[in-house]
């Protein structure tokens, strides 16, 4: 069965501190992974899509990169202002536009 | 420019009776999608449109769920006979072609039902 994962399930870092989170999938095919970043009571918004291993892209403090079998976020010197929920996603072929979520990390960055 | 928009933003009603969310996409988005967040869960996908028409409505999880889209744009997710385990926050993206990933959520409608 085509799984998402993410660990760990809540993270709690000082400001300054980096950290990664993890996203773990077991797909029979990928064609895209998907990281996305939700506050509370709001919807999710859209950060990174990844296609292939090896791939990597960055935006201000995160950058995800991608393997065959996982993907991370990296946090370089995290700000209170990126604590959140990170979700990741993955779309697989032969499934349409049907988006597999994982559960999501919880970050708390501490002033 | 205007996100997509969800109605009502909370939705409180008793089980058996039936209940219907809004969705309006951004202007031009052909691609819409319906989720089901439950507490402590992720996303669970319900179904796609592609304009008026559904290819996919295999995440809706049972015949008392339906849904429609009218004039490539505004959505309706219907819930009939509501069951107490509906209950959770029902999300709305769209994005601007197939194909295109970036989806761009509403903030979604939280229902309740007791």
């Amino acid at each position: 069965e085509d799984q998402v994962t993410q660990s760990p399930e809540a993270l709690r870092l000082q400001e300054g501190e980096s950290s990664s989170l993890n996203c773990s999938y077991t797909v029979s095919g990928l064609r895209g992974l998907f990281w996305y970043r939700q506050d509370p009571g709001k919807g999710p918004e859209f950060l990174f899509t990844l296609y292939s291993a090896g791939e990597e892209k960055e935006k201000e403090r995160l950058k995800a990169t991608l393997t065959k079998k996982e993907s991370f976020l990296h946090i370089t010197a995290p700000k209170p202002e990126d604590s959140a929920t990170y979700l990741c996603a993955v779309l697989r072929d032969n499934y349409g536009q049907n988006f597999v979520f994982g559960p999501g990390t919880r970050l708390s960055v501490l002033p | 420019g205007a996100g997509v928009s969800q109605s009502p933003s909370n939705k409180v009603t008793e089980k058996g009776k039936d209940v219907e969310l809004r969705c309006d996409p951004i202007s031009g988005h052909t691609a819409l999608y319906w989720y089901r967040q439950s507490l402590g869960q992720g996303l669970e996908f319900l179904i796609y449109f592609q304009g008026n028409s559904a290819p996919d409505k295999s995440g809706l999880p049972s015949d008392r769920f339906s849904a429609e889209r009218t004039g490539g744009s505004v959505s309706t997710l219907t819930i009939q006979r509501t069951q107490q385990e509906d209950s959770a926050v029902y999300l709305c993206a769209s994005s601007l072609v197939e194909g295109a990933f970036e989806q761009f959520f509403g903030p979604g409608t939280r229902l309740t039902v007791l």
